[in-house]
C-alpha cells in the first residue's frame, strides 16, 4: 500500500479566489489521480496526472479551472481556480502502485467550502 | 462502456445480523472490481478487490464478495454487522482496459442499529 497525505485538510474560501491542494506520497508512483466528491455524491474523476506528461482531463473538467502539476514521482498539486460555491466539495488524490494490479489508494481528502 | 450500479442507496441492519450490499456491473471485457468504504469525514479505504483470480474474495474486517459473471454481480457481504461498519460503501469497476481509470457506483450508506 501507500501512505498519502493531503494539505490542507479543509479550507473555507471566498468566491473568485483560488486554492492549491497538495498530495504527497511516501513512495514513488507513476500514476496519480484527482477526484471530486460533491456533497452527498459519489466520486468523479477530474484528471489523471502522470509524471513527465501533461495531465489528462475527463469530460467536463478543463485545465484552466483545475490546473495540475506533477513535478516528481511523489508529489502533485491541484488548483481550484476562480472558485464559486458550486466548487464546494471534497477533493481526493489517489495513486496506483503498479505492482498491486490497478489498485488505487486514496488520500484523506481536502474539504473545501466556498462562500 | 463500463458502468456499475449499486442497487440500494441506504441499507439498515441490526447489530449482529448479516450485511448484504448489492452491486451490478456492465463491462465489455473482464473487469477488475473493488469495494471501498468511507467512514464519516475520512478518506476511502480498500475493503477488497477482484482481479480475475478466485471468484470469492475475502477482504478486511470480515467482509467478502463473490464475483458472478453470469449475473454480472459483485455483492458485498458480512456475516455479522458491527456498529463500526456504519459508513458509505462504494463499488468500483475499472474503465477501459489498460487505462486503470475507476468508475464509481453511487454508493450505499449502511446504518447499523443497536
Amino acid at each position: 500500500s501507500a501512505v498519502i497525505s493531503q494539505k490542507p485538510s479543509r479550507d473555507i474560501c471566498q468566491r473568485g479566489t483560488s486554492l492549491t491542494i497538495q498530495c504527497q506520497v511516501d513512495s514513488q508512483v507513476t500514476m496519480m489521480f484527482w477526484y471530486r466528491q460533491q456533497p452527498g455524491q459519489s466520486l468523479t474523476l477530474i484528471a489523471t496526472a502522470n509524471q513527465g506528461s501533461e495531465a489528462t482531463y475527463e469530460s467536463g473538467f478543463v485545465i484552466d479551472k483545475f490546473p495540475i502539476s506533477r513535478p516528481n514521482l511523489t508529489f502533485s498539486t491541484l488548483t481550484v481556480s476562480n472558485m464559486s460555491p458550486e466548487d464546494s466539495s471534497i477533493y481526493l488524490c489517489s495513486v496506483d502502485i503498479a505492482s498491486t494490479q490497478e489498485t488505487q489508494y486514496f488520500g484523506p481528502g481536502t474539504r473545501l467550502l466556498v462562500l | 462502456a463500463q458502468s456499475v450500479t449499486q442497487l440500494d442507496s441506504h441499507v439498515s441492519v441490526s447489530e449482529g445480523t448479516p450485511v448484504l450490499l448489492r452491486c451490478n456491473y456492465s463491462s465489455s471485457y473482464s473487469p477488475s472490481l473493488f469495494w471501498y468504504v468511507q467512514h464519516p469525514n475520512k478518506g476511502l479505504q480498500l475493503l477488497l478487490k477482484y482481479t480475475s483470480a478466485a471468484t470469492l474474495v475475502k477482504g478486511i474486517n470480515g467482509f467478502e464478495a463473490e464475483f458472478k459473471k453470469s449475473e454480472t454481480s459483485f455483492h458485498l457481504t458480512k456475516p455479522s454487522a458491527h456498529m463500526s461498519d456504519a459508513a458509505e460503501y462504494f463499488c468500483v469497476v475499472t474503465g477501459t482496459s489498460g487505462t486503470y481509470k475507476y468508475i464509481f457506483g453511487t454508493g450505499t450508506r449502511l446504518k447499523v442499529l443497536a
